[in-house]
C-alpha cells in the first residue's frame, strides 16, 4: 500500500512565524502535491513537483513555497504565517502525471 | 482554468434510498475523471476513475460514475446507500494538455453526504 505521511496532525502557530509541513512518501512517486480544504471551496492545490527541486505553481500559491531536496519528501513552507492560512493543509503523490493521486492524513493547521 | 461544479452541497438520504451526485466540469478537452471520498476523521481515498474507454465505471463499495462527453459530466451513482456511506465527495478533474503533460487535480467543493438509519 502507498503510504503518504505528513508530520503533524495539528498545529497551532502565531502570526508571522516560520511555518514547515513536511511531507513523506515511500512509493517512489515521481510526482508530490500541496492543497489545502477549506469547508464550502474543497481543495485548492497549492504547488506541486514534478521532481526532485522542480516546482511548479498551483492556483493558490501566494504566501506559499515549497522544497523537494529528495524524491520521497515534499515540503510546504509559510514564510510568515496569516490567520487567513488557517486551513486544513493535504499532501498527495502519484506515480506519474496522470495516475490517481494518493493522499495522506492531513495538518490541521491554526494561526492564531 | 478548468473548473469542476458539484450540484448539491448537502444531501441527506435513508437507508437504501438511491443516490446520484452530480458533478460537471468545464475542460473541453481530453481529461481524466475521479471521485474521492472523505469518511470522518479519514483521509482522502479514490472511489473510482475514469481515464479512457467504457464511459461506465465502477468503483469500491458499489458506487459507480458514468462518463457523459457531450454533457462534461460525471455523476457518481450507488443503487442502495448505507449509513457507512455518509461522508464528503470530491469530484476532481485532471486535464491532458496537448503537449503530454498534465497538472494537478482540480476538485469540486465537495458534497456532504448524510444517511439517516
Amino acid at each position: 500500500d502507498v503510504k503518504v505521511t505528513q508530520s503533524s496532525r495539528y498545529l497551532v502557530k502565531r502570526t508571522g512565524e516560520k511555518v514547515f509541513l513536511e511531507c513523506v512518501q515511500d512509493m517512489d512517486h515521481e510526482n508530490m502535491f500541496w492543497y489545502r480544504q477549506d469547508p464550502g471551496l474543497g481543495l485548492r492545490l497549492i504547488y506541486f513537483s514534478y521532481d526532485v527541486k522542480m516546482k511548479e505553481k498551483g492556483d493558490i500559491p501566494e504566501g506559499y513555497s515549497v522544497s523537494r531536496e529528495k524524491k520521497e519528501r515534499f515540503s510546504l513552507i509559510l514564510e510568515s504565517a496569516s490567520t487567513n492560512q488557517t486551513s486544513m493543509y493535504l499532501c498527495a503523490s502519484s506515480l506519474g502525471s496522470i495516475n490517481e493521486q494518493f493522499f495522506g492524513p492531513g495538518t490541521r493547521l491554526t494561526v492564531l | 482554468a478548468q473548473s469542476v461544479s458539484q450540484h448539491n452541497h448537502h444531501v441527506i438520504l435513508s437507508e437504501a434510498a438511491s443516490l446520484e451526485l452530480g458533478c460537471n466540469y468545464s475542460y473541453g478537452g481530453t481529461v481524466n475523471l475521479f471521485w474521492y471520498v472523505q469518511y470522518p476523521g479519514q483521509h482522502l481515498q479514490l472511489l473510482l476513475k475514469y481515464f479512457s474507454g467504457d464511459p461506465l465505471v465502477k468503483g469500491i463499495k458499489g458506487f459507480e460514475a458514468e462518463f457523459i462527453k457531450s454533457k462534461f459530466s460525471f455523476n457518481l451513482r450507488k443503487p442502495s446507500v448505507q449509513w457507512s456511506d455518509t461522508a464528503e465527495y470530491f469530484c476532481a478533474v485532471n486535464p491532458m494538455y496537448s503537449g503530454g503533460g498534465a497538472d494537478g487535480l482540480t476538485f469540486g467543493k465537495g458534497t456532504h453526504l448524510i444517511i439517516q438509519p
